[in-house]
């Protein structure tokens, strides 16, 4: 079974400042791995997604990701913060057999001006 | 391109009432998804469906909960009776379902709130 863990539920950043949102997971196969990020009363909305291809992958809104296999991480950055950049981020692993997401409990960004 | 259509937005009810929720994927996805989000929680798969077959409701408290997709299009999650703790956002999700490599992206509705009192 597989599994991620997002550590620190809230994260504050100054406008402008570097996002970074931590991603450990676990699994037992090569991973699949999301971050999918969730405005106020909204759905979720793919940020990017690996599939095994390049182990930095570039995503929506500047958002990146970078795998790291050794450290079983998958953390999302971004460069400088925009106010609109508020909103809650959930990180999700598959293995890939039957399309199953499980997600982390998420990480609220707030940016201060 | 239309999105997953999801209806209501919000529910209010109170315990030992029933509820349904409708879901609507985007035309042409075989795959269907509900989700449940607790507050300051992640997603929690419900059930899945493939066309109007499911293949996953191991998580689904089927003692209470029940779902169906008929025709292999819309869906209806139903509770019955609630429960305080089923309090939650209801997402509803879709992919394409072509099985043919990989994981394919799932497109999320904007769920349905519900309160249960």
């Amino acid at each position: 079974a597989q599994s991620v863990t997002q550590l620190g539920s809230h994260v504050s950043v100054s406008e402008g400042a570097l996002v970074l949102l931590r991603c450990n997971y676990s699994s037992s196969v090569p991973p699949y791995l999301f971050w999918y990020v969730q405005y106020p009363n909204q759905g979720l909305q793919l940020l990017l997604k690996y599939t095994s291809a390049a182990t930095l992958v570039k995503g929506i809104n500047g958002f990146e990701a970078e795998f790291k296999k050794s450290e079983t991480s998958f953390h999302l950055t971004k460069p400088s913060a925009h106010m609109s950049d508020a909103a809650e981020y959930f990180c999700a692993v598959s293995d890939g057999g039957d399309y199953k997401l499980s997600f982390g409990a998420g990480t609220t960004v707030t940016v201060r001006a | 391109e239309a999105g997953v259509a999801q209806s209501p937005r919000y529910k209010i009810i109170e315990k030992r009432q029933s509820v349904a929720f409708w879901c609507n994927p985007i035309s042409g996805h075989a795959t269907l998804y509900w989700y449940q989000q607790i507050l300051g929680q992640g997603p929690k798969l419900l059930i899945q469906f493939q066309n109007n077959g499911v293949v996953d409701d191991s998580q689904l408290p089927k003692d209470r909960f029940s779902a169906e997709r008929l025709k292999g299009v819309d869906s209806t999650l139903k509770i019955q009776p609630a429960k305080l703790e089923d309090s939650a956002v209801y997402l509803c999700a879709s992919s394409l379902g072509t099985r043919l490599a990989g994981v394919e992206t799932q497109y999320f509705g904007p769920g349905t709130r519900l309160l249960v009192l």
